[in-house]
């Protein structure tokens, strides 16, 4: 069965810190690897991920795919209280190439 | 402005009403897609259409319908069948590709006493 596993499920970090999500992944057919935060209502979009190695960046935001070890990363540096939120992972594959949802990681960033 | 909006934003029901939660998109996406949130379970596909006048069961469909009459619209009804129908139900769209990202709308919280 196709699933995608994130930890740790939540974290509590001081304004400054730097935090590190983790995604990893047993899906077949694997196209994409999406990266979303959610603030109380719609998630929306961060990275997308399709090839091994390389780093997507935006901000104080990166991540990256390592597609042999099947995981992807979410780094925050300098966190900020707007940062707090539910960070998803999905991944599109499977028998119909559909989006594949972690549980989520629920960030709190405290000043 | 594109989007995608739901209405409304909180929804209350008795026990054995059918609810219809509303989904519409001006970004002239072909796919849309229903979702339930659950807390601790993350994101789980319902129903999703990839065409007009076509849509296919997700991973949770029992005691859920749709319509697909217009490509801007994908109302969800919430029927009577479905065992535990409180949560937060949130509608995406998307282009067709193999590799696309589904923007999201803002969310119906679904309360049924």
């Amino acid at each position: 069965e196709d699933k995608v596993v994130q930890s740790p499920l939540s974290l509590v970090v001081h304004e400054g810190d730097t935090v590190t999500l983790n995604c990893s992944y047993e899906v077949t057919n694997f196209r994409s690897l999406l990266w979303y935060k959610q603030e109380k209502k719609a998630p929306t979009f961060l990275f997308m991920l399709t090839s091994s190695g390389i780093e997507k960046k935006s901000g104080r935001l990166s991540s990256i795919l390592d597609k042999k070890e099947l995981f992807s990363i979410l780094n925050i540096t300098a966190t900020q209280t707007g940062d707090s939120a539910i960070y998803l992972c999905a991944v599109r594959g499977g028998a119909t190439n559909k989006l594949i949802f972690g549980t989520g990681t629920l960030l709190a960033v405290q000043p | 402005d594109g989007g995608i909006t739901q209405s409304p934003k909180y929804l209350f029901r008795k026990e054995g009403q059918n609810v219809t939660l509303s989904c519409e998109q001006n970004l002239n996406h072909d796919a849309m897609y229903w979702y339930r949130q659950d807390p601790g379970q993350g994101l789980r596909l319902i129903y999703y259409s990839q065409i007009v006048n076509d849509f296919q069961k997700g991973d949770i469909a029992e005691g859920y319908s749709v319509s697909r009459e217009k490509k801007e619209s994908f109302p969800l009804t919430v029927t009577s069948a479905q065992k535990n129908p409180t949560a937060f139900y949130l509608c995406a769209s998307s282009t067709q590709g193999a590799s696309y990202e589904q923007y999201f709308g803002p969310g119906t919280r679904l309360t049924v006493t």
